[in-house]
């Protein structure tokens, strides 16, 4: 099946700190989604990306869908105690319908006080 | 709050036994997925459902079966339970389940732990 490596792994930042993740893959996709997990709780949509080179915001939160669509970036800025979580990128390679969703393994946000 | 509900939050078996997760999507959807979630795997899609109908299968093991019933609710069985079966198992719906605009809304999640 399709992978996604997904880095980093885990950040410790200060509050009021930039964030810049990604998630690259060997496969075409055809859209990219970012998802934050809080603790105790499902996965939640925070953006999706359909062309390749799009660029979305929503709040601080900026992502990309890459040109060559084989990856994707997700930035942060000015993080609050709130951004803590984990953070997954998704892409979808089929021409539709959410089995065709892979999932990266996520990266850990913890803001030090 | 998604509007997907899931029960139990957490369920504590021991191995070679049987459990049933539970899922009500959010009102209105029809498509409902199962995904497995564990600290090496990340989140993997089991199986979904639309109106009753098997739609997907993903990395579900034969002990492992999910249906959908007519009221859209949907259960998933684990089976001949191993200590490897425990981690968080989501639910997650969305209206139809198809295109690639398609929203999946999940669930908080059912912890087991199998010992």
């Amino acid at each position: 099946g399709q992978q996604l490596n997904q880095s980093p792994q885990s950040m410790f930042i200060q509050e009021g700190e930039d964030v810049s993740m990604n998630c690259t893959s060997s496969s075409i996709f055809n859209t990219w989604l970012w998802y934050k997990q809080d603790p105790g709780e499902g996965p939640v949509l925070l953006i999706a990306l359909y062309k390749a080179g799009e660029l979305t915001s929503n709040g601080r939160l900026t992502a990309q869908f890459g040109i060559t669509r084989k990856d994707s970036f997700l930035n942060i800025s000015a993080s609050i105690p709130s951004d803590v979580g984990i953070y997954f990128c998704a892409g979808q390679w089929k021409g539709g319908g959410a089995d065709g969703l892979t999932f990266g393994k996520g990266t850990h946000l913890i803001i030090q006080p | 709050d998604s509007g997907v509900t899931q029960t139990p939050k957490h369920l504590i078996t021991a191995t070679g036994q049987r459990v049933t997760l539970r899922c009500s999507p959010r009102s209105g959807d029809l498509s409902v997925y199962w995904y497995q979630q564990s600290l090496d795997q990340g989140l993997q899609f089991l199986i979904q459902y639309y109106n009753g109908e098997e739609r997907a299968k993903g990395n579900i093991l034969e002990r492992f079966s999910a249906q959908q019933f007519p009221d859209l609710h949907s259960e998933l069985n684990l089976s001949s339970l191993e200590l490897g079966d425990s981690a968080l198992y989501f639910c997650a719906s969305s209206l139809s389940g198809q295109g690639k605009s398609e929203k999946l809304f999940f669930g908080s999640g059912t912890q087991l732990s199998v010992l």
